[in-house]
């Protein structure tokens, strides 16, 4: 199956310092999705993108729509302890038809 | 509201022997619904989905089957695990704008 290319693949960062990840892929998409797996856990959506240059918020998080419809980012600003887990893309497109394909995950490390 | 659920949340079966995760989906109808498995690295590796009762697709040919016996209701099986079956399997739905919603897992330990 189709898996996007996600990075980084770890972060360690002090309490308090913004976080950029981001997920490309070799197929255009409609929708990208965003999720953070705590472990031992199901993932749990944070924000769904539906346009190209489509810029979401949730709380501190932040994620957007590449124009390309390759691509999507996700920022996270001022990381405290909790937002330590493993963050995953995921995206659907004409290609992928009902299905959605994830990315190889992202694993935050919060330093207090 | 809708909730989708599965289990067993745990499991140990010894190699040889069969599986069957469920995973039920409630407050809604006809939804779309996969299986996918998260193994010892992180991806999350799509294994089968069906749009309706009785219609499965298979991404990965291998040692496991899924049925839909029911409209909210999906069957992960196998008849004789192999030791790489273990991992972590995740139900999940789809709802209507394209967004998919998994379930709390099943860790399945094959010894």
């Amino acid at each position: 199956g189709q898996q996007l290319n996600q990075s980084p693949q770890s972060m360690f960062i002090q309490e308090g310092e913004d976080v950029s990840m981001n997920c490309t892929s070799s197929s255009i998409f409609n929708t990208w999705l965003w999720y953070k797996q705590d472990p031992g856990e199901g993932p749990v959506l944070l924000i769904a993108l539906y346009k190209a240059g489509e810029l979401t918020s949730n709380g501190r998080l932040t994620a957007q729509f590449g124009i390309t419809r390759k691509d999507s980012f996700l920022n996270i600003s001022a990381s405290i302890p909790s937002d330590v887990g493993i963050y995953f893309c995921a995206g659907q497109g004409w290609d992928t038809g009902n299905q959605f394909y994830f990315g190889t995950g992202t694993s935050l490390t919060v330093i207090p | 509201s809708q909730t989708i659920h599965q289990w067993p949340a745990t499991l140990v079966q010894p190699v040889g022997s069969p599986l069957s995760l469920e995973c039920t989906v409630e407050g809604t109808s006809n939804p779309n619904l996969y299986w996918y498995r998260q193994a010892a690295g992180r991806g999350l590796q799509l294994l089968f989905y069906s749009v309706g009762i009785g219609q499965i697709s298979s991404e990965v040919p291998q040692n496991l089957s899924a049925s839909r016996p029911q409209d909210r209701q999906f069957i992960l099986s196998s008849k004789k695990l192999l030791l790489s079956d273990s991992g972590f399997y995740l139900c999940a739905w789809m709802m209507e704008r394209n967004t998919i919603y998994f379930g709390e897992g099943s860790w399945l330990t094959v010894v």
